[in-house]
């Protein structure tokens, strides 16, 4: 699976946008882009996904680099309840049976403060 | 909104002896997973369940694991004889099929204690 970079951790204030960045150089041109983020003592959680445009939903945007060698997902306005581990992972569009695992990285810790 | 549960919430045991844990994935989805997440590290896939057969596992799902469906609803993980190595939160989850775009839905986790 291709690798992806994330900053360990990242701070915000409550009502601030985030911005959490991830690097992905590795890419290829079937992975889709997915995050999930692991509340405090709680299983991870679906974010968003998207493979080449930028995509919204009702809890995030998903901004992807026209190289695709990065992509940043934002939270418009962040509360407390956002504060969890985010992590950026790459699935293989081509990868025939073996696609069933998500790969788990460290994910970057954010922090948001009142 | 449907969700994914487990039984127990926590778990705790005495080294070799054997547990099961319990996970109701969502009604109509067919792929089975379980991962864990020692305390501090990454969550690590396991196995994942298909059609009442074992579709991929890690190498940390050695012969002291197994995986079930015993019923239209229950999806179980079975540690033979536990180590201490073993105590962790294992989390399941569960999606309507596999594909590079399909979104896997988590349980809460059990926290399995080896003592």
């Amino acid at each position: 699976d291709a690798k992806t970079t994330q900053p360990n951790s990242m701070e915000s204030n409550e009502e601030e946008p985030v911005h959490l960045p991830c690097n992905h150089s590795t890419i290829s041109g079937t992975d889709y882009i997915h995050w999930y983020r692991q509340l405090p003592s709680q299983g991870p959680e679906y974010v968003i996904h998207g493979l080449t445009s930028n995509v919204n939903n009702r809890m995030a945007s998903l901004a992807i680099a026209e190289d695709r060698k990065s992509s940043t997902l934002i939270l418009h306005r962040a509360t407390l309840r956002d504060a969890a581990v985010y992590y950026c992972i790459l699935r293989d569009a081509d990868s025939g049976g073996s696609n069933y695992k998500l790969t788990f990285g460290k994910g970057t810790l954010l922090t948001v403060n009142p | 909104e449907p969700e994914v549960t487990q039984t127990p919430s926590h778990q705790v045991t005495q080294m070799g002896q054997e547990v099961i844990l319990r996970c109701v994935p969502i009604s109509n989805h067919l792929y089975f997973y379980w991962y864990r997440q020692i305390l501090g590290q990454k969550v690590e896939f396991l196995v994942s369940f298909y059609n009442n057969e074992i579709s991929e596992k890690s190498e940390i799902f050695d012969d002291q694991f197994s995986v079930e469906r015993p019923d239209g609803s229950n999806f179980t993980l079975k540690i033979r004889s536990t180590k201490l190595e073993d105590s962790a939160m294992y989390f399941c989850a569960s999606s309507t099929r596999v594909m590079s775009t399909d979104t896997q839905y988590f349980g809460p986790g059990t926290r399995l204690t080896v003592l």
